[in-house]
């Protein structure tokens, strides 16, 4: 299947810090979705996008649709510990593709 | 109640060798998936049935042939093993093609 490039790639952050990862396509989406995957662990739905120009929050994570429904970033205020893993977006489309990830770790 | 379960967890096995792993889903989702993680963490779809049916299967190698015995469960098997199918293979099932998904734990093979 395609692969979809996130940026960025990695991401070290001191604790406290904030983080934010994009997902970009080159077709319009029929909707996106955001996953967290802990070390060791499995992918994790965190939450779906299907409006143009859509925002989404939940506590620290703001999740945000473009208007021309391309791409997408999800932002993380003030990291702590128990953000570290690596975050995936979805593509809703036929091919069922995931991002390439962004792997985030905290720095205490 | 573990709502999509794998097993095995951890599969080790020589090369040339037949294995399969088995998915289950307790959800009453419509819709799996077998998605395959290498060691640079891409997700990349392999297969979905949607009620039994196969309705994606990507550029696999017919090594590796899935089995939906009824919509709770998908099964994988995998024939003559090679090296570069060492991986983390997930399941996954979500209630249609445009709803999030809820994955197993993971099964990581290793082929020696």
């Amino acid at each position: 299947g395609q692969q979809v490039m996130q940026i960025p790639q990695y991401q070290h952050v001191q604790e406290g810090e904030d983080f934010t990862t994009y997902c970009n396509s080159s077709t319009t989406l029929s909707n996106i979705q955001w996953y967290k995957q802990r070390p060791g662990g499995h992918p994790v739905f965190l939450i779906q996008l299907v409006k143009s120009g859509e925002v989404k929050k939940q506590k620290r994570l703001t999740f945000q649709f473009g208007e021309a429904k391309k791409n997408s970033s999800l932002h993380i205020t003030a990291t702590q510990t128990t953000d570290v893993g690596t975050y995936f977006c979805h593509f809703g489309n036929e091919k069922l593709t995931f991002g390439t990830g962004t792997r985030l770790t905290i720095i205490p | 109640d573990t709502a999509v379960s794998q097993t095995p967890k951890y599969l080790v096995t020589q090369m040339g060798n037949d294995k399969s792993i088995k998915c289950e889903q307790n959800l009453g989702h419509d819709t799996m998936y077998w998605y395959k993680q290498d060691s640079k963490k891409f997700l990349k779809i392999m297969f979905s049935y949607n009620n039994k049916e196969l309705i994606i299967n990507e550029t696999v190698p017919n090594r590796f042939s899935p089995k939906s015995p009824d919509k709770a469960h998908l099964n994988l098997h995998i024939n003559s093993l090679e090296l570069g199918d060492s991986a983390v293979y997930f399941c996954a099932s979500s209630q249609g093609l445009n709803y999030g998904y809820t994955f197993g734990s993971g099964t990581r093979l290793t082929v020696v």
